[in-house]
């Protein structure tokens, strides 16, 4: 059971514009929330995070918005770079010493010069 | 400071053998978490070591299974390979309390 979902597998984007990423999760447990980048033949890179405490995170480039009611959260990149292009996955977990995390299958971001 | 390792890169085996993936975390950090990525169904959790003890285990099978030692390194073993666990297998730390994991670049394991 996918508790943790990332719609329209594939972006892409001008170099300079928005990238909006989205994901849904199911389990209202979660109360942790990450973003990792992955290029290919590397692990994940941390990106972001936002606890359900807040609704909104921001860190230079990258806002992650988060919506407890609607079981929704998305990451924006302004202004997208070429460098960003790469396979975004969102992640969940349950605070308090679980660090189990459920992944999205991830969303590939091309970021076109 | 270092990041996360893991050894080897790459590793071929064939079906019924054991392989035995080593992952070494960041300095200071206890926690180490393994996670097998497959195209068809992502990156799935298996198990959680802190302190030497699992604190965590994924839906995973009897045939995987891992340790870590008193210097946090951790070790995962798979037994009797089978084909579909051909997978990229990725190892995290994490700070003790912080739900932030790190991960290292994976081995690759394909199982002939």
């Amino acid at each position: 059971d996918q508790q943790v979902k990332q719609n329209s597998p594939s972006l892409s984007v001008q170099e300079g514009r928005i990238s909006i990423l989205n994901c849904d999760y199911t389990n209202s447990m979660f109360d942790y929330f990450l973003w990792y980048k992955k290029y290919p033949a590397e692990g994940p890179t941390f990106l972001i995070s936002i606890s359900s405490i807040k609704d909104k995170n921001e860190d230079g480039r990258f806002t992650v918005f988060l919506n407890k009611s609607a079981k929704h959260l998305s990451l924006h990149i302004v202004p997208s770079q070429p460098g960003d292009s790469a396979v975004y996955f969102c992640a969940a977990s349950v605070l308090g010493g679980n660090n189990r995390l459920a992944f999205g299958k991830g969303n590939q971001v091309v970021v076109i010069p | 400071k270092a990041g996360v390792t893991q050894t080897p890169r790459y590793l071929i085996k064939t079906r019924g053998q054991q392989v035995t993936l080593s992952c070494s975390p960041i300095s200071g950090h206890r926690s180490v978490s393994w996670y097998q990525q497959t195209p068809g169904q992502g990156l799935q959790f298996l198990f959680e070591y802190f302190s030497e003890t699992q604190r965590n285990k994924g839906n995973f099978p009897g045939r995987f299974s891992g340790r870590q030692f008193s210097n946090s390194r951790s070790e995962m073993n798979v037994s009797t390979l089978e084909l579909g666990d051909s997978a990229l297998y990725l190892c995290a730390s994490s700070l003790t309390g912080k739900n932030i994991q790190y991960f290292g670049a994976g081995t690759r394991l394909s199982v002939l």
